[in-house]
């Protein structure tokens, strides 16, 4: 079974802080990866995606991808309480002959004012 | 303006009936996806398609089905035969299927109860 691990928190962060949440998956083949962010009652929305190992920024966020330890995280700075949601990680995985979009349960961020 | 519409946003089912939660996309995508989404829980994909008139069952598709006669419907029926339907359910779509982008547009979702 493949999957993908996530702390499921709360993380909670003053405002203005970096919040640093972390996911790592069991499919070393893995190659493309994903974070969505999911306020509370609503749907998912992309913000970060990442397929090379490395740092990727975009704007307050930046993702990480180690493919050797199989983890990436995503690391947002200065953090502010509209920030406050459940981030969800997501992985491209090969499941037989084809290929999933398999989640993690998500980690739950709050920021403080 | 594009995107996905779920009907209805909340709905109310006695044991032992069958509803039917709507999908609609005007965004052009060949794939959609039904996920379902439980407290605490992450996604769990029930039923997908690449193209019209092909579906695939997805790691939780006992108690559902699905159809799609049209590139831009989805259309999802929790049958008597699911145990447990209590739930968030979110429909989704992307350009292709996963093999070329894990970018999936969400609609805002149907909460199913069953009293």
């Amino acid at each position: 079974q493949k999957e993908v691990e996530q702390n499921s928190g709360p993380l909670s962060v003053p405002e203005g802080a970096i919040a640093s949440l972390n996911c790592t998956y069991s499919d070393r083949g893995s190659q493309s990866f994903f974070w969505y962010r999911q306020y509370s009652g609503k749907s998912p929305e992309l913000i970060m995606f990442i397929y090379s190992n490395g740092d990727k920024e975009d704007g307050r966020f930046t993702a990480q991808l180690n493919k050797a330890s199989q983890y990436v995280s995503l690391l947002i700075r200065d953090s502010q309480p509209s920030d406050s949601a459940t981030y969800l990680c997501a992985v491209i995985t090969r499941v037989d002959s084809s290929y999933k979009l398999i989640f993690g349960s998500g980690t739950r961020l709050l920021v403080r004012p | 303006d594009g995107g996905i519409t779920q009907s209805p946003k909340y709905l109310f089912r006695k044991e032992g009936q069958n509803v039917t939660l709507s999908c609609e996309q005007n965004l052009n995508h060949d794939a959609m996806y039904w996920y379902r989404q439980d407290p605490g829980q992450g996604l769990r994909l029930i039923y997908y398609s690449q193209i019209v008139n092909d579906f695939q069952k997805g790691d939780i598709a006992e108690g559902y089905s699905v159809s799609r006669e049209k590139k831009e419907s989805f259309p999802l029926t929790v049958t008597s035969a699911q145990k447990n339907p209590t739930a968030f359910y979110l429909c989704a779509s992307s350009i292709g299927l996963w093999r070329n982008t894990g970018e999936l547009f969400f609609g805002e979702g149907s909460r199913l109860t069953v009293l």
